[in-house]
This record gives structure tokens, C-alpha cells and sequence, in this order.
């Protein structure tokens, strides 16, 4: 079974530009996640996805941060503009349901 | 969902078995005991997962105790590639928001 996919693997941007996050989860999992992970922390969730509609976006910074899931399968996230602190590692997870969450390798952002 | 403390690391000999303790004092009843781990570069991966009864797979065994207010999972036989950061975490499995709040979790080292 295919693990999830996520891409960039890396990305270096400057302070106030753009950038965007790619994640397909594991095929027929509904739910799906965006964990932030600043260095030396544990993963923090960002937003989650059932199906196409929002479930929690609670700690999303709605200013700079935008998530969206068409179709219900593949999700993209952006963050405009960046700021320094947004440096760190973006997970991307999916879930059957409310189960076990299965984690993709990340994309390590660095913004100077 | 509850709070856990862990022991920020720990270090153990290689062929030994590692025991990574948790406490979760204020778990309530239906709330499950989860284990993680993330390896340097990579995403979280599941571990094992309890309500109250000890639980074994291929990977460890997770030892929860009577009152639930503490646990232990034990990797039988460590090996270099089980070098990681362990995170404990309790949760309910109720469907909507269901996300895993991360602490800093322990660094197990394993020593050749």
C-alpha cells in the first residue's frame, strides 16, 4: 500500500514571498491533516479535512494560511505572505476515519 | 484530551529492551493510550495503541496499569534504527475533531 506523498521535500524562500504545500493521501482515507513542526517541538495540527469540508481549523493562522481539499482526495496548503517563523517542517496525515494516523515524510520549509 | 509527561530521554544498549514510561494522570475513560515515534528527517509513525488492556504487536508492547494513570511501552529487542523520539499520547476516538496534540516526547538512544 502506498504511503502518503508529499512534495516539495525542501523549499527556501525569501521573507513576504509565497509558497505551497502538496499532499495525496493513502487511497480511501478520508480524513486528512496538516501538522506543523517548528524545531526541537512535536508536530502541531494546523487544519483537518473530512472528506472536502473542515473539521478543524482551529489553530490555522487564517491571516497568512489557506488549506483547501477538492474532490476530497489531494490537498494543498499555502502560506502568503511568509514570515521567518513559518520555518519548519509541514506534515501532511490521513486517517480512515478516527483512527490511526499515517504521516508522510514532510516538507522542510526555510524562509530567510 | 489529557496531558502526558515523559522523560526527555533515555539511552539503551543495543539487543537490550527499552522501556519508555508515560504518565497521563488525568486520562478519563474513554480516552486511548497512543504511542508514536519520528525518526531523524521523517514523518511520526505509528506505534500501538490501549484502552486498558495490554496490547503487543511486531513492533513493542504497551503496558498500561490498572488505574490507567501511567504506561509503558517496551521495545523488546532495540536496535540502532529504533534511535528515535517516542510520543505518548492520549486521546478520545470519537469521529470530528480528532487531532494528536504532540508534547516533546522522549529520545531514545540506542548504543551499539
Amino acid at each position: 500500500e502506498a504511503g502518503v506523498a508529499q512534495s516539495p521535500r525542501y523549499k527556501i524562500i525569501e521573507k513576504r514571498q509565497s509558497v505551497a504545500f502538496w499532499c495525496n493521501p493513502i487511497s480511501g482515507h478520508a480524513t486528512l491533516y496538516w501538522y506543523q513542526q517548528i524545531l526541537g517541538q512535536g508536530p502541531k495540527l494546523l487544519i483537518q479535512f473530512q472528506n472536502n469540508g473542515v473539521v478543524d481549523d482551529s489553530q490555522l493562522p487564517k491571516d497568512r494560511f489557506s488549506a483547501e481539499r477538492l474532490k476530497g482526495v489531494d490537498s494543498t496548503l499555502k502560506i502568503q505572505p511568509a514570515k521567518l517563523e513559518d520555518s519548519a517542517v509541514y506534515l501532511c496525515a490521513s486517517s480512515p476515519r478516527a483512527e490511526t494516523q499515517y504521516f508522510g515524510p514532510g516538507t522542510r520549509l526555510l524562509v530567510l | 484530551d489529557a496531558k502526558t509527561t515523559q522523560p526527555p530521554s533515555m539511552d539503551c544498549a543495543e539487543g537490550r529492551a527499552a522501556n519508555l514510561p508515560c504518565n497521563h494522570s488525568t486520562i478519563s475513560g474513554n480516552e486511548y493510550v497512543y504511542w508514536y515515534r519520528q525518526i531523524h528527517s521523517q514523518g511520526p509513525q505509528y506505534i500501538i495503541h490501549g484502552l486498558k488492556n495490554n496490547e503487543t504487536n511486531e513492533m513493542a508492547s504497551l503496558i498500561i496499569t490498572e488505574d490507567r494513570k501511567s504506561s509503558t511501552l517496551i521495545l523488546p529487542h532495540a536496535t540502532l534504527r529504533d534511535t528515535a523520539v517516542y510520543y505518548c499520547i492520549v486521546r478520545g476516538q470519537q469521529t470530528g475533531a480528532n487531532n494528536l496534540f504532540f508534547g516533546t516526547g522522549t529520545r531514545l538512544t540506542v548504543i551499539p
